[in-house]
């Protein structure tokens, strides 16, 4: 039982243009989110998080949404980088329970030239 | 300054034998965690380490897995008897307290079981 989900597993973005990464969740319980960032061969890196008592938290070139009722999420990089070129991880978590994080399959970000 | 590390980065096996995996978290990080990811998965959350506590253990698939942290920092996970279902990506995180969410994570040692 997949409780979050990214249902596309690659993306490809030209350079300067929006990268949107989505993520579904079904636990109804989930109340803290997190996007990480994982290049090859090295562990996931924290990248942005939200609270479910918010609906949007921005970060420079990164903003998170948050929509509890469809219990969905995004990612929007803007513009994105080739750097930014990995794979991006939702995860999910119950606040209270140690953190212990539910995470999706990750979506493999390709920013092109 | 030092990440979290874990040893070995890679790690081939022969089914039925017993490996040892080895984190050391960042140093003053009280809570530890142990993830896999198998091909074409999600991470798998196996098991949490808080202080003295008793760890939450909730994740591991089989007895066949097992893990300790010793003094609070450095933790070793436990494969018995290796199956083929447990190829995958074994990687640690830690965290400076409970309830604090972002966790740090290693690069992961990749464990094939032949």
């Amino acid at each position: 039982d997949q409780q979050v989900k990214q249902n596309s597993p690659s993306l490809s973005v030209q350079e300067g243009r929006i990268s949107i990464l989505n993520c579904d969740y079904t636990n109804s319980m989930f109340d803290y989110f997190l996007w990480y960032k994982k290049y090859p061969a090295e562990g996931p890196t924290f990248l942005i998080s939200i609270s479910s008592i918010k609906d949007k938290n921005e970060d420079g070139r990164f903003t998170v949404f948050l929509n509890k009722s469809a219990k969905h999420l995004s990612l929007h990089i803007v513009p994105s980088q080739p750097g930014d070129s990995a794979v991006y991880f939702c995860a999910a978590t119950v606040t209270g329970t140690a953190s212990k994080l539910t995470f999706g399959t990750g979506t493999r970000l390709q920013v092109t030239l | 300054g030092a990440g979290v590390s874990q040893s070995p980065s890679n790690k081939v096996t022969e089914k039925g034998k017993d490996v040892e995996l080895r984190c050391d978290p960042i140093s003053g990080h009280t809570a530890l965690y142990w993830y896999r990811q198998s091909l074409g998965q999600g991470l798998e959350f196996l098991i949490y380490f808080q202080g003295n506590s008793a760890p939450d253990k909730s994740g591991l698939p089989s007895d066949r897995f097992s893990a300790e942290r010793t003094g609070g920092s450095v933790s070793t996970l436990t494969i018995q008897r290796t199956q083929q279902e447990d190829s995958a990506v074994y990687l640690c995180a830690s965290s400076p307290r409970q309830g604090f969410d972002e966790q740090y994570f290693g690069p992961g040692t990749r464990l094939t079981v032949t």
